[in-house]
């Protein structure tokens, strides 16, 4: 059974960091691409960043790029996510989700997401 | 990357048919089949339901179906159940190296 479980949400203040991480097991993870989502609440899905399975291609969301960074230890089975800068309007749940070999829409499964919350 | 155009609610009564519209550009939805389709229950991780434009993954109910045309694809969920009522979310990639969502359908069981 594939399985994803994100970890590292929090509160923090408007300009501070954070890393969000997701372990995945249940398939052979360096042949596929990983995704984040995230989703502001009450809101719809915006899709953040992704991953090749490699980790050789990264592709972002213009809302993110330049501040947050994604990347992957297929040794460890984890993706990332290091947010810099943040801002308010960043706070939303942050899902990790499965993708195909290009970096792509489907995205299945998705993990139960970890709650950002930016806020001074 | 703008979102993806999805009307902000459908409802229909059990046992009915209703059809959920996903309107892009020729750089997303009218130019790749990488159409897919997601259903949220509140507090919950969205599920895929759709993807490659009218693919059904394994154990998805065959009372959901998709189509494209031209730049605007199209989920039906048909015999309609009480357990259906969920947000809906249509995904496309973009021309732009990107991935953009539409910006979710409230689907109500009357």
């Amino acid at each position: 059974e594939v399985q994803l479980l994100e970890s590292g949400g929090g509160l923090v203040q408007p300009g501070e960091s954070l890393r969000l991480s997701c372990a995945a097991s249940g398939f052979t993870f360096s042949s596929y691409a990983m995704n984040w989502v995230r989703q502001a609440p009450g809101e719809g899905l915006e899709w953040v960043s992704g991953i090749s399975g490699s980790g050789g291609t990264t592709y972002y969301a213009d809302s993110v790029k330049g501040r947050f960074t994604i990347s992957r230890d297929n040794s460890k089975n984890t993706v990332s996510l290091q947010m810099n800068s943040l801002r308010v309007e960043d706070t939303a749940i942050y899902y990790c989700a499965k993708g195909v070999t290009m970096i792509v829409p489907p995205f299945d499964p998705w993990g139960q997401g970890t709650q950002v919350t930016v806020s001074s | 990357q703008s979102a993806l155009t999805q009307p902000a609610s459908v409802s229909g009564s059990p046992g009915q048919s209703i059809t959920i519209s996903c309107t892009g550009t020729s750089s997303d939805v009218g130019g790749y089949n990488y159409v897919s389709w997601y259903q949220q229950h509140p507090g919950k991780a969205p599920k895929l339901m759709i993807y490659d434009v009218s693919n059904r993954p394994s154990g998805v109910s065959n009372r959901f179906s998709a189509s494209k045309s031209d730049n605007t694809a199209s989920l039906t969920i048909s015999g309609l159940q009480a357990e259906d009522e969920a947000d809906y979310y249509c995904s496309s990639y973009v021309r732009s190296r990107a991935v953009v969502f539409g910006g979710g359908t409230k689907l109500t069981v009357l």
